[in-house]
């Protein structure tokens, strides 16, 4: 079965500090898809970074870097120097290869930074 | 850059009445989606559409929903009798590969049922 899981639903953090949200998946599938996606207040889905399983080499992105681990099968994202536009709904998302094309998502981590 | 649009961006319907949603992916996308995120809840997959046919749907994509590809540039999603609990924003998405690419969502269309 395909599941995301995102434990963490509600992270409050203050300005500048450096804050991680879990993703943690499960998939039978041997090439499959890791997303991250933003989610403002304006409600519209944002897409911020795509993993494919066959790479593990973590990605930085200015203030972003993103930490995928297969052996414990997580895609953790890192917000460096959080700032109060950090603030957002943050969905990981898994798309598999063999098992056809639907994206699971997780239940999403409601991130406030606080000023 | 392109990009997914979606009108209306709010409706208001009366529950028993009939809804139609519209899209307009991108233009070079081949795999189309319906999402919906009931408020403050995760966002659920309803239905994928490839080749001109739903290729995948979930148990929520009842027989109160259809989905349809008029003119090669539209993509609709109609609700046939609306009920209290389809009150939800609902995302189109589009992609270029089948697991691939990322999806790229529209920016939701919110539907009250009173």
């Amino acid at each position: 079965a395909q599941k995301v899981t995102q434990a963490q639903t509600e992270i409050s953090v203050v300005e500048k500090e450096d804050v991680t949200l879990d993703c943690v998946y499960e998939t039978r599938d041997t090439t499959y898809y890791l997303f991250w996606y933003k989610q403002p207040p304006s409600g519209e889905l944002v897409f911020l970074i795509r993993r494919n399983s066959f790479d593990e080499q973590n990605e930085i992105s200015g203030r972003y870097s993103w930490n995928f681990q297969k052996s414990t099968s997580s895609f953790n994202f890192t917000i460096t120097a959080s700032q109060v536009v950090d603030s957002a709904v943050y969905f990981c998302a898994l798309s598999g290869g063999n098992t056809g094309n639907q994206f699971y998502f997780g239940t999403g981590t409601s991130l406030t930074v606080i000023p | 850059e392109p990009e997914v649009t979606q009108t209306p961006s709010h409706q208001v319907t009366q529950m028993g009445q009939e809804v139609i949603l519209r899209c307009v992916p991108i233009s070079n996308h081949l795999y189309f989606y319906w999402y919906r995120q009931i408020l403050g809840q995760k966002v659920e997959f309803l239905v994928s559409f490839y080749n001109n046919e739903i290729s995948e749907k979930s148990e929520i994509f009842d027989d109160q929903f259809s989905v349809e590809r008029p003119d090669g540039s539209n993509f609709t999603l109609k609700i046939r009798s609306t009920k209290l609990e389809d009150s939800a924003m609902y995302f189109c998405a589009s992609r270029t590969g089948m697991s691939t690419g990322e999806l790229f969502f529209g920016e939701g269309s919110r539907l009250t049922v009173l």
